[in-house]
């Protein structure tokens, strides 16, 4: 099993949709990420958690809020999806050193 | 201005060339330095990592850090069709800092043609 979980890999949306991507690990990581990848643009910073009751912004948050169920699952939600969140979006974890690991990416598009 | 830039490329070289892969950045407070390599399809994998300035060899691939520059640099060497991928610079402030996380290049798009 892949030590960074993400689901779904590949989802298409209607906009004004809700729409939750979930990541799980097994790592016994205690930092989460989540980016999302533009071609051009690379991997931005939506939000980032270093436990459970610490959740950060990053540079792109607008339209995204996302939730720290457990040390293991930290989640993004789309309250209302819109065409330029078509996106692949990538979970992460980190530990104590300063690799950070990836999950296989999940592929939205908002139609 | 963006904290760290990076060519996208694509990069398109010959079988066996040396390939040399750079970013530049802005803050000078960066003390971890990363290259993530991406296959098609997948997630970013960490390649190598160099903490402050200096070389970093494993294998065909050496990091270099530039601090006085604000350059970082990441060599293949005898490139090979598996090498190729999109890579990707990446940076952190020290650990335990306020926003310890990772700021990425855009990556650069390398084909390696047999």
């Amino acid at each position: 099993d892949a030590d960074v979980t993400q689901t779904p890999r590949n989802r298409i949306t209607k906009t004004g949709k809700r729409i939750m991507l979930e990541c799980s690990q097994t790592k016994g990581h205690d930092r989460m990420y989540w980016y999302r990848q533009d071609p051009g643009l690379g991997l931005r910073l939506i939000y980032y958690s270093f436990d459970v009751k610490d959740i950060n912004k990053g540079e792109i948050s607008d339209g995204y809020s996302v939730s720290r169920q457990a040390q293991a699952k930290f989640s993004l939600s789309l309250e209302s999806a819109i065409p330029n969140q078509t996106a692949l979006y990538f979970c992460a974890t980190r530990g104590l050193s300063t690799e950070a690991f990836f999950g296989q990416g999940t592929r939205l598009t908002v139609v | 201005q963006k904290e760290v830039e990076q060519d996208p490329g694509p990069l398109s070289v010959p079988e066996g060339a040396i390939v040399s892969l750079n970013c530049t950045y802005s803050n000078s407070a960066f003390q971890y330095f990363m290259w993530y390599r991406q296959y098609s399809r997948k997630g970013p994998e960490l390649l190598m990592y160099t903490y402050s300035s200096g070389n970093k060899e494993d294998g065909r691939f050496t990091a270099q850090v530039d601090k006085s520059s604000k350059y970082i640099s990441l060599f293949i060497r005898d490139s090979q069709p598996s090498d190729s991928a999109t890579y990707l610079c990446a940076m952190s402030l020290p650990r335990g800092s306020s926003g310890d996380k990772l700021t990425f290049g855009t990556g650069t798009r390398l084909a390696v043609r047999p």
